[in-house]
């Protein structure tokens, strides 16, 4: 129950395309559904962050759609760039801790 | 430059030895965790500590050891006991809020290779 699916494990996509990353997960009691964006070498960074009270979140080309009831969510790249080339984890949290579980990662790859 | 030090970037042991990896963090998070990655895996927690002088065991605490006396630093000890620690560390803290976004804030990693 404390898991978070991620798929697909890797993508390829061509400059300019859109990416689709998605997640799913078990447990109704979490409630922040962060994306975050790692580089080769670096530590993570958050990309973009979801409450369950708003269906879509967008910034930039960055886009989180949400569905509560099917309990999944996904990340959307638009115009997709080759600097967009990094792996991508979904998380997820309950609102009674502040620790996040995570997804198992994304390596997407950009090709010009 | 408020942020998470590691150090350091790389670092090299002998089987059998321990080693203790650094985080500092000036970002006056309550919070602060330890987390494992091995090649083309996702963050496996080590552990978390939310409070100073307090750490909670994360999935896979067996062979490490982490202190907690200072609200800036959180170091982390691969013991001789961890069976296979060659791998990339990731330090992170956030704060803690009663309702809010728990976003954390990862160091750059230190890769530790053991021979």
């Amino acid at each position: 129950q404390q898991q978070v699916k991620q798929s697909p494990q890797s993508l390829i996509v061509q400059k300019g395309g859109i990416s689709i990353i998605n997640c799913a997960y078990e447990n109704t009691a979490f409630d922040y559904f962060p994306w975050y964006q790692q580089f080769p070498g670096k530590g993570p960074a958050l990309l973009i962050a979801i409450r369950p009270d708003v269906s879509e979140k967008k910034e930039g080309r960055f886009t989180i759609s949400f569905n509560k009831s099917a309990k999944q969510f996904s990340l959307h790249i638009m115009d997709s760039q080759p600097g967009d080339s990094a792996t991508y984890f979904c998380a997820a949290s309950p609102d009674s801790n502040y620790q996040l579980i995570w997804g198992a990662g994304t390596k997407l790859i950009i090709k010009p | 430059d408020g942020g998470i030090t590691q150090s350091p970037k790389y670092l090299f042991r002998k089987e059998g030895q321990n080693v203790t990896l650094s985080c500092e963090q000036n970002l006056n998070h309550d919070a602060m965790y330890w987390y494992r990655q091995d090649p083309g895996q996702g963050l496996r927690l080590i552990y978390y500590s939310q409070i100073v002088n307090d750490f909670q065991k994360g999935d896979i605490a067996e062979g490490y050891s982490v202190s907690r006396e200072k609200k800036e630093s959180f170091p982390l000890t691969v013991t001789s006991a961890q069976k296979n620690p060659t791998a990339f560390y990731l330090c992170a803290s956030s704060m803690v809020a009663a309702w809010g976004d728990y976003e954390q804030y990862f160091g750059p990693g230190t890769r530790l290779t053991v021979t």
